[in-house]
């Protein structure tokens, strides 16, 4: 397919148990973003990848989340010892190269469902 | 914390009416962009306006930027139950930084 492509739509886990989810963005796109959204809410910032350059971990929530990008294209989400706060919805977004002056519009996947019990 | 906070949090409006939803912001931006979710999940775009610019349109929507107030504003005319939707501004910081906050959003019911 032509979009964002994420792996698996719908997650149930055991608290403690690791998670990794997946993110195929769309071909020769640069950037790829990771968000979470909790049930009802905004959409929080967790980790951005740029190309060749290191990824910008600022919005990460503890160090149980951990993010990587193989080859510039798939990423991969990894929750350690996963609690209940960590469930939410987690979404993948890429974006092409940068516009003069910054990033344009994102082109998002249909997100993760992540349950933890 | 958030960047961008929309208002209001929820509108409920009837089918032909305009709906207008707000957003702030907090730091200087290289442009905001409006997105659309349905049902909770992936969003779509809707609109980018740079910060040089004050005013664009596409089709049904019309965006205005005030930068000296740091604020946007989405209108939707002649709003149809399909637009039943939550909307989202999100800014990319200026200086370099490629991180583009989302904010609360509102969710805009549009009644038959």
């Amino acid at each position: 397919g032509a979009g964002v492509s994420q792996s698996p739509s719908n997650k149930v886990t055991e608290k403690g148990k690791d998670v990794e989810l997946r993110c195929d963005p769309i071909s020769g796109h640069t950037a790829l973003y990771w968000y979470r959204q909790s049930l009802g809410q905004g959409l929080e910032f967790l980790i951005y990848f740029q190309g060749n350059s290191a990824p910008d971990k600022s919005g990460l929530p503890s160090d149980r989340f951990s993010a990587e990008r193989t080859g510039g294209s798939v990423s991969t989400l990894t929750i350690q010892r996963t609690q209940q706060e960590d469930s939410a919805v987690y979404l993948c977004a890429s974006s092409p190269d940068l516009l003069a002056g910054g990033i344009g519009e994102l082109f998002f996947g249909e997100g993760s469902r992540l349950t933890v019990l | 914390s958030q960047q961008g906070e929309e208002d209001p949090q929820a509108l409920s409006i009837q089918e032909g009416e305009n709906a207008t939803m707000n957003c702030s912001y907090k730091t200087s931006i290289n442009n905001l962009q409006w997105y659309r979710q349905n049902s909770g999940r992936g969003l779509v775009h809707l609109i980018l306006i740079r910060s040089n610019e004050r005013e664009k349109h596409s089709g049904r929507l019309r965006v205005t930027l005030d930068t000296s107030k740091k604020s946007s504003s989405l209108l939707i005319t002649a709003s149809r139950a399909a637009d039943t939707a939550s909307y989202f501004c999100a800014t990319l910081l200026s200086g370099g930084y490629n991180k583009l906050i989302f904010g609360a959003g509102t969710r805009l019911a549009v009644h038959p």
